[in-house]
């Protein structure tokens, strides 16, 4: 099992680009995550699904949209960047959402917005 | 609101040294504990955990236990590598209906020194 993966690993903006950030994770989770880590700060959640079709709003989903089609796929959606996103991007994945469930990382998507 | 808050770092240490990495939270429920850790150029892998008061994680020589009483989860190992080197992150899950929500602190570098 590849896990979590990210693509891409990083990427430069200008202010007013947008794009799209993958993630894509093969362990078959039905729920899955979008965090953002700034310096010196612990990760804040973005977005998360529970499934196709289903997306709910993290504690900082201003500025990024979410869409969750199929159950290993989980773009985000920067549409006008500004350089307040900058930021290391994680995508993680869980099973369940159980007490104490765990989730699994990908290695992340350094944006650097200019 | 939930909130961690761990002592801030870096912690410099030599090989074969004790570590202790505070962790405090406040939580409206009775939340999951977790320490998280990244290692350079990663992303983040669940370290250790525990679900109720009492409970003890551990893991790789890391430990750490969940108190309700002075709502801390403290981490803990009793002799450091060199590659022990890396951020440590202390987290709380707040079930949301849609997944489980995990609340970082803001991390803690670890650097040890042969």
């Amino acid at each position: 099992n590849a896990g979590v993966t990210q693509t891409p690993k990083f990427r430069i903006l200008k202010i007013g680009q947008s794009m799209t950030l993958q993630c894509t994770q093969d362990m078959n989770h039905n729920y899955m995550y979008w965090y953002r880590q700034d310096p010196g700060m612990g990760l804040k959640l973005i977005y998360y699904s529970v499934g196709a079709g289903i997306t709910d709003k993290g504690e900082v989903p201003n500025g990024y949209n979410v869409s969750r089609s199929t159950t290993e796929d989980f773009p985000l959606r920067l549409e006008l960047a500004a350089p307040s996103q900058t930021s290391v991007y994680f995508c993680a994945s869980s099973y369940n959402r159980g007490r104490g469930e765990t989730q699994y990382f990908g290695p992340g998507t350094r944006l650097l917005v200019l | 609101g939930n909130s961690v808050t761990q002592m801030e770092g870096p912690v410099t240490l030599s090989e074969e040294a004790f570590l202790t990495i505070n962790c405090t939270y406040t939580a409206t429920g009775y939340p999951s504990l977790f320490w998280y850790v990244q290692y350079p150029g990663e992303g983040l892998q669940l370290l250790l955990k525990a679900t109720k008061a009492d409970d003890k994680g551990s893991n790789k020589g890391f430990e750490a236990t969940y108190r309700k009483e002075t709502t801390s989860f403290h981490l803990e190992k009793g002799s450091v590598q060199v590659s022990d080197s890396a951020v440590y992150f202390c987290a709380l899950s707040d079930s949301g209906e849609y997944g489980n929500k995990l609340v970082f602190g803001a991390g803690t570098i670890l650097r040890v020194k042969s």
